[in-house]
């Protein structure tokens, strides 16, 4: 298996609802990542986690909560998100950490808070 | 932080070799260059990854100088499919064996038939 597999693809959600996305990978990578990405931009770093603990926090706002409960899975909470948070989300995750090996990304969630 | 500069977009016709340039002017020692191909709402896709010199894969090839102060994605006669967004990434080499990659404002191809 060489792929980042993130769920759901599409979400809509509201302002007051509370929802979780999914990523999943069984590479064996030990580093794992969050961007998120506007339309025609490109894609924003928001946490990265480095076996399973989080390593960098980009300055995100609390409305996002990012989970890693084991080595092949991260999760990203969503609460109380306003409507400019709608982009699409994107999941990555690379072997050692480093950098000589590349990205592999997941397809994305695309999310429209309304 | 190493950022990267690359030209917003690039027309080309199918057939024909594209290059794309990337900058890097403060490139770190350790640093890789690695470029990624984006079609639109799909994730980013690992394209070729260089150090120095050049490096060649099945899809394209990697120019990088001695200053490695810039680098060039070479794409050998591009068809319609390869119209995308590219990006130059230069990774921030931090403690821990990890990196956290910034991407730049990317190159949009447009592939023409």
């Amino acid at each position: 298996d060489t792929e980042v597999t993130q769920t759901p693809k599409h979400l809509v959600m509201g302002m007051t609802n509370k929802k979780s996305l999914k990523c999943e990978q069984h590479m064996g990578h030990r580093a794992m990542y969050w961007y998120k990405q506007k339309a025609k931009k490109p894609p924003e770093l928001m946490f990265v986690y480095s076996y399973e603990k989080l390593s960098i926090n980009e300055s995100v706002p609390s409305r996002f909560s990012p989970e890693c409960p084991n080595s092949s899975l991260l999760n990203l909470h969503l609460h109380a998100l306003q409507p400019e948070d709608s982009a699409l989300y994107l999941c990555a995750s690379n072997p050692m950490g480093g950098q000589d090996y590349g990205y592999t990304f997941g397809s994305g969630t695309r999310l429209t808070v309304v | 932080l190493a950022k990267t500069t690359q030209p917003i977009s690039m027309d080309s016709y199918e057939g024909q070799e594209v290059n794309i340039t990337c900058s890097h002017n403060n490139i770190a020692t350790n640093d890789y260059i690695t470029w990624y191909q984006q079609f639109p709402s799909q994730g980013p896709r690992f394209i070729i990854q260089g150090y120095k010199t050049k490096v060649t894969n099945e899809v394209a090839s990697l120019f990088i100088p001695a200053d490695r102060k810039s680098s060039t994605l070479s794409l050998p006669r591009v068809s319609l499919s390869d119209t995308a967004v590219y990006y130059c990434l230069v990774g921030d080499q931090v403690p821990d064996n990890f990196n956290k990659f910034y991407f730049g404002s990317g190159t949009k191809l447009n592939v023409k038939p």
